[in-house]
């Protein structure tokens, strides 16, 4: 079975730093793109940042360029967002997001179950 | 960046009524890559549709999508009441981007 776990949420005061993980298995991790999609509490969602199968390259909404980092180990099946810089309005639940197949178009299933970070003084 | 803006906001039916939602782009979306989602409360979205109009792996078929260019319609045959929940667009043609979603209410 695909599952996607994400964890590390919490609570952070602005200006703070966090680091969320999510962890693949029952598929081939190196061989997909892996995303990260937001979603306020109650409102839409926003797709934030993604990485390739290798690592190699990078993307980012601009709303968290320069401040967020997307990161993989392919060796522990894991995708990571390290958030720097934090903000009030990066309050969000964070879910890791993948691509139905391998090289394919950036429509995702499965999502994970999110990971909540409020940023809050 | 491609906006999407879905209507109405809210749709308020019965179980067995037909729906129909909106979603418009701000410019042609490529490909006619435009994809649905379902989102239950406290649950992760669901992908139903991708391509403008074939379904995901285990959709029932009455979820229908069609649309091309900047006008896209998710319809709902016959409402069963797993369906109430909120709907949302997204294109991938370009940087990915998420309309603002339509909640699908019991009348």
């Amino acid at each position: 079975e695909v599952q996607l776990l994400e964890s590390g949420g919490g609570l952070v005061q602005p200006g703070g730093s966090l680091r969320l993980s999510c962890a693949a298995s029952g598929f081939t991790f190196s061989t997909y793109t892996m995303t990260w999609v937001r979603q306020v509490p109650g409102k839409g969602l926003e797709w934030v940042s993604a990485i390739t199968g290798s690592g190699g390259i990078t993307y980012y909404a601009d709303s968290v360029k320069g401040r967020f980092t997307i990161s993989r180990d392919n060796s522990k099946n894991t995708v990571y967002l390290q958030m720097n810089s934090l903000r009030v309005e990066d309050t969000a639940f964070y879910y890791c997001a993948r691509p139905t197949a391998p090289g394919g178009a950036w429509y995702y299933d499965p999502w994970g179950q999110g990971t909540l970070v409020t940023v809050s003084s | 960046e491609i906006v999407l803006t879905q209507s109405p906001g809210t749709l308020s039916l019965s179980p067995g009524e037909r729906a129909t939602l909106s979603c418009r782009a701000s410019q042609s979306v490529r490909s006619n890559s435009l994809a649905w989602y379902q989102q239950s409360p406290g649950q992760a979205p669901r992908l139903l549709i991708y391509g403008a109009s074939s379904r995901a792996t285990g959709i029932p078929d009455r979820f229908g999508g069609s649309g091309s260019g900047t006008d896209f319609t998710l319809t709902i045959s016959r409402l069963e009441p797993e369906d109430f929940a909120v709907y949302y667009c997204q294109q991938y043609g370009s940087s990915p981007t998420f309309g603002q979603g339509t909640k699908v209410e019991i009348k």
